[in-house]
């Protein structure tokens, strides 16, 4: 069956541009999150969004980051004026359910800001 | 706090020798654990879970790993590594319900 997709697999923008980047989960998967992956940081938790509600964002690194999730499926995670420090892969998994559930990820997008 | 750490940021083997990585976590209540693969440019890819069954679980590709209580330790081997075993490697652990705590990865090389 399918797994977690995410687009794009590549985005390159300039400094100060804003960004969208788009995870469809697996179908019938009600828990959706958000990663980050870069050097030197390792996977860092950003949002886990149950359904479409978002009852944990304490990962998001500023208020520049936000997501949204519609439907129960696709979920778009928007980072405005990016910043260069904000270059990494973001990964997207989605779960059945929580607490033993493994989650399934998605090939991720990496983000370049020059 | 809660943790998870991996020893060893670089490991090397070689072919057909046994693989050990070493995973130790920091809580006072036995979370669920698991072990995720990721080869270049891919997403990450589960290779087993603990979920307080059986205390030795057996994954894909021949991996394993056993789940110590008293020694808050998963480590994750393999009798015998393939050139295909070659890839980074991260411990999680779930404390509470969803969030994933990551440890920050091993990257595994197989010699010839």
């Amino acid at each position: 069956g399918a797994g977690v997709s995410q687009s794009p697999s590549n985005k390159v923008t300039e400094k100060g541009k804003d960004v969208e980047l788009r995870c469809d989960p697996i179908s019938g998967h009600t828990a959706l999150y958000w990663y980050r992956q870069s050097l030197g940081q390792g996977l860092e938790f950003l949002i886990y969004f149950q359904g479409n509600s978002a009852p944990d964002k304490s990962g998001l690194p500023s208020d520049r980051f936000s997501a949204e999730r519609t439907g129960g499926s696709v979920s778009t995670l928007t980072i405005q004026r990016t910043q260069q420090e904000d270059s990494a892969v973001y990964l997207c998994a989605s779960s059945f359910g929580t607490s033993d559930y493994e989650q399934y990820f998605g090939p991720g997008t990496r983000l370049t800001v020059t | 706090a809660q943790s998870v750490t991996q020893l060893g940021s670089h490991v090397s083997v070689s072919e057909g020798a046994l693989v050990l990585l070493r995973c130790n976590y920091s809580s006072s209540v036995p979370p669920y654990l698991f072990w995720y693969v990721q080869y270049p440019n891919q997403g990450l890819q589960l290779l087993l879970k603990y979920t307080s069954a059986a205390t030795l679980v057996k994954g894909i590709n021949g991996f394993e790993a056993e789940f110590k209580k008293s020694e808050t330790s998963f480590h994750l081997t393999k009798p015998s590594a393939h050139m295909s075993d070659a890839a980074e490697y991260f411990c999680a652990v779930i404390f509470g319900t969803y969030k994933y705590i990551f440890g920050t990865g091993t990257r595994l090389k197989v010699l010839a």
